[in-house]
């Protein structure tokens, strides 16, 4: 079956501008995750959405990042007042239940450019 | 205590070799690791998994090692290949993956 889709695969943008990367799960999947991957780094983990509520938002950096998951399903991750330091790969992931132990089967991912 | 510590960064081995991987963590409340494979411009692959009740977990060419008194793991490929040429992470968790930073491995023909 699909597997997790992320949209744009690319996006470039101007410090100061606003951003929304979206994420499609794999279908039936509870869990949603988000993990930000910096060159040669591994992902680190900024949201967990169990349904549509977010379960664990301890890794946003700051307030200029928001994620939603309206109807338990799609997600879009947003980010308001872009910096440089923003550039990264944003990962997506989901689970078919989440909680302790899932696995996580992750998206292409989205590569973030803020010029 | 969140931390997992991954050696080495990178790894060279001539094909047919058993490159090996090294994780160690802190925090005893993990109770998930998995491995995963990453080639560029992809995202990360599940590629094996282990929970701390079994010390070790093969899955074809694939073997993970579990030592919980010390706290680390080890991944371990089998008759290597040149198209196992890829940067893998090793994570723990109980909700949220903690990754380590990497190892990038070369198998050469």
């Amino acid at each position: 079956g699909a597997g997790v889709s992320q949209t744009p695969s690319n996006k470039v943008t101007e410090k100061g501008k606003y951003v929304e990367l979206r994420c499609d799960p794999i279908s039936g999947h509870t869990a949603l995750y988000w993990y930000r991957q910096s060159l040669g780094q591994g992902p680190e983990f900024l949201i967990y959405f169990q349904g549509t509520g977010a379960a664990d938002d301890s890794g946003l950096p700051n307030d200029r990042f928001f994620a939603v998951r309206p109807e338990g399903s799609v997600s879009t991750l947003k980010i308001q007042r872009t910096e440089r330091g923003d550039s990264a790969v944003y990962l997506c992931a989901s689970s078919p239940r989440g909680g302790r132990g899932a696995t996580q089967y992750f998206g292409p991912g989205t590569r973030l450019t803020v010029l | 205590q969140q931390q997992v510590k991954q050696s080495p960064q990178s790894l060279i081995v001539q094909k047919g070799g058993i490159p090996i991987i090294n994780c160690a963590y802190e925090n005893t409340a993990f109770d998930y690791f998995p491995w995963y494979q990453q080639f560029p411009g992809k995202g990360p692959a599940l590629l094996i998994a282990i929970r701390p009740d079994v010390s070790e977990k093969k899955e074809g060419r694939f073997t993970i090692s579990f030592n919980k008194s010390a706290k680390q793991f080890s991944l371990h490929i089998m008759d290597s290949q040149p198209g196992d040429s890829a940067t893998y992470f090793c994570a723990a968790s109980r909700r949220k993956l903690i990754f380590g930073q990497g190892t990038e491995l070369s198998v050469k023909p």
